[in-house]
């Protein structure tokens, strides 16, 4: 079974532009989220989507946003690009229950210039 | 608001010794909690995770946790530990929605 795959896995970007990372859930899975990781706030929670709905949402300002296609495949959209915006972003998917343990992806580092 | 705490940054262990990575949580109702590990430049992997029922709970990699409500800890275990198990790793709990809050982490070094 492949695992969770994000596209692209290195992005440059300059402040004030807009970016879109993708997110390919495993087979089967109806639930995808997206983490955030940075060395100063460590894993955030940034939103999780289940079945074309946004069933969670984490603190970010609402430059963060996302969505979720039929096939379960996911994109996150930030815009106004800051250079705090830097980080790591991984996705995960799961079946969608909180007894199930999520499986994440390789990340997409995103660096602001 | 539910939470882990991991206290140590870094833990040092010789390769063959035991090892123990330590974990506590505050959560109200039944927590949720599970260990993830990070390699360098890769996602999390899933090691295991506690629902309910036994205490001891076994995952993958020869590596094990136990849970004490009395104490609030899910601490990491592993009877040997390898140089191949040095990598970071953090403690999570759901909070609902496939929300997980993770710990800050703890880098594990072991060395040969």
């Amino acid at each position: 079974k492949a695992g969770v795959t994000q596209t692209p896995r290195y992005l440059i970007k300059t402040r004030g532009q807009q970016v879109t990372l993708s997110c390919s859930p495993i087979s089967g899975h109806r639930s995808v989220s997206w983490y955030q990781q940075t060395p100063g706030q460590g894993l955030q929670f940034l939103f999780e989507y289940f079945s074309e709905t946004q069933r969670n949402k984490g603190n970010f300002p609402g430059r963060f946003s996302g969505r979720q296609f039929s096939n379960s495949r996911s994109e996150m959209n930030v815009s106004t690009l800051e250079l705090g915006d830097s980080a790591l972003y991984l996705c995960a998917s799961s079946s969608g229950t909180a007894l199930d343990e999520q499986y994440f992806g390789p990340g997409t580092r995103l660096t602001v210039t | 608001a539910q939470s882990v705490a991991q206290p140590e940054d870094q833990v040092n262990v010789a390769e063959g010794n035991p090892l123990t990575v330590k974990c506590t949580y505050s959560v109200s109702g039944n927590p949720y909690l599970f260990w993830y590990v990070q390699y360098p430049n890769r996602g999390l992997q899933f090691l295991l995770k506690y629902i309910t029922g036994d205490n001891l709970v076994k995952g993958s990699y020869g590596f094990e946790a136990e849970f004490n409500k009395s104490q609030t800890s899910f601490h990491l275990k592993k009877p040997s530990a390898l140089v191949s198990d040095s990598a970071l790793y953090f403690c999570a709990v759901n909070t609902g929605f496939q929300k997980l809050v993770f710990g800050t982490g703890t880098r594990l070094l072991v060395s040969p």
